[in-house]
């Protein structure tokens, strides 16, 4: 069955940068879209950035575009989220999600979320 | 940017009810590309409705999705006690993709 099991998350300083992992199984990685979206406390959902299959095309909100960097590793089936230069308003949960038809997809199958929080 | 709007923000109603809830456009969203998600507390949210009308796989058919003009409905036929959690609708037709502020579906 499809599985996308997410790591990563943490309490970091303003400024500072960590990575997201989002790992894949159950599908063929290489043949899906993929996606970012992330959950502010009590708050609605936020698309972040989207990756093609090859890497060819990457499309970010513009609430990140600059400082997070969207990747993919297709041998390993492992999805990243690089956030640099963070911000109190950066924290929330994070969740990575297939989108199996390209980027006019809806997404199907969503990680469990990791919990990202900017504070000193 | 496609600023989706979705009414009512809470809706209350029992189990064995029928639930409508209701995304309105900023602008123009192809049918194609409206989807409904359902998350209830702590989880991540599920796809239930794709293409406007078509349920994901595995999703209960009392769950339903329609388009009137420029407007997006989901419908739930009859409310289980399963169902009480917050919906939301996204669109990804343009970029960025968005999603709507959310209807909490409660008892």
């Amino acid at each position: 069955q499809v599985q996308l099991v997410q790591s990563g998350g943490d309490l970091v300083k303003p400024g500072g940068s960590l990575r997201l992992s989002c790992a894949a199984s159950g599908f063929t990685f290489s043949d899906s879209f993929m996606t970012w979206i992330r959950q502010a406390p009590g708050k609605g959902l936020e698309w972040l950035a989207y990756i093609s299959t090859s890497n060819s095309y990457i499309d970010y909100a513009d609430s990140v575009k600059g400082r997070f960097a969207i990747s993919r590793d297709n041998a390993k089936k492992i999805l990243y989220l690089q956030m640099n230069t963070l911000r109190a308003e950066d924290t929330a949960v994070y969740y990575c999600a297939r989108a199996p038809f390209g980027s006019h997809s809806a997404f199907d199958f969503w990680g469990q979320g990791t919990t990202v929080a900017v504070a000193s | 940017e496609i600023v989706l709007t979705q009414s009512p923000d809470t809706l209350s109603l029992s189990p064995g009810e029928r639930a409508t809830l209701s995304c309105r456009p900023s602008q123009s969203v192809g049918a194609t590309y409206l989807a409904w998600y359902q998350q209830k507390p702590g989880q991540a949210p599920r796809l239930l409705i794709y293409g406007a009308n078509s349920r994901a796989t595995g999703i209960p058919d009392r769950f339903s999705g329609s388009a009137s003009g420029a407007d997006f409905t989901l419908t739930i036929g009859r409310l289980e006690p399963e169902d009480f959690a917050v919906y939301y609708c996204q669109q990804y037709d343009k970029s960025p993709y968005t999603f709507g502020q959310g209807t909490k579906l409660e008892i």
